[in-house]
């Protein structure tokens, strides 16, 4: 099955310990970015990339990292999470960047509450 | 810059009453305009989409024009269901790669 996952699907963590919020998908996308949503705000996007070894901020990157070692796997790691990183987080991929006609998939979400 | 208002939510109807959710954007150039539904506890999924101006997207019974002298985008469905309750989200994409820049999100309960 076509599919985004990611993992965990809900984290509590503390302030300030690192941790990694993992998503892959099976479809060979080379496009794949990361949203988070807020109440009010709908989705945002952190960090994006084209293809392996090719990544952007998106618009809210701040606190935030990313690689794409591989094509099917783009983790977002929080070195030292704060409390207004607590949200619900989604990865999303698609065939090609060009959006029009390649929607994008999205993984089932990663809710995140930093204490 | 690139924006998108959504109606605020919730939005709570009777089973096969009439929906509509409105949109509006702000954009430069010429976007292409999306409706995204999320189902608790699941992620977005593309509802329909419109490239350009007078285009209709439509599916699973929803319906969307794409207005450009309005800059609309309204979501419309004749007769709702019980399984249509969701979060909607309204997104342009404002050209270029696939970034799309989302509404807040309207919540639609439907009850029997």
């Amino acid at each position: 099955e076509a599919q985004v996952t990611q993992n965990p699907r809900y984290l509590i963590t503390v302030t300030g310990k690192k941790l990694t919020v993992t998503c892959s998908q099976n479809m060979n996308h080379e496009y794949m970015s990361w949203y988070r949503q807020d109440p009010g705000l709908g989705l945002r996007q952190i960090y994006y990339s084209m293809n392996v070894e090719v990544t952007d901020k998106g618009d809210v990157p701040e606190g935030y990292k990313v690689s794409r070692k591989e094509k099917r796997n783009f983790p977002l790691i929080l070195e030292s999470p704060s409390p207004n990183q607590t949200s619900l987080y989604f990865c999303a991929s698609s065939f090609s960047r060009q959006g029009n006609n390649s929607p994008l998939h999205f993984g089932n979400g990663t809710r995140l509450t930093v204490t | 810059g690139n924006s998108v208002t959504q109606m605020e939510g919730p939005v709570t109807l009777s089973e096969e009453a009439f929906l509509t959710i409105n949109c509006t954007y702000t954009a430069t150039g010429y976007p292409s305009l999306f409706w995204y539904v999320q189902y608790p506890g699941e992620g977005l999924q593309l509802l329909l989409k419109a490239t350009k101006a007078d285009d209709k997207g439509s599916n699973k019974g929803f319906e969307a024009t794409y207005r450009k002298e309005t800059t609309s985008f309204h979501l419309e469905k004749g007769s709702v269901q019980v399984s249509d309750s969701a979060v909607y989200f309204c997104a342009l994409n404002p050209g270029g790669y696939n970034k799309l820049i989302f509404g807040a999100g309207t919540r639609l309960a439907v009850h029997p």
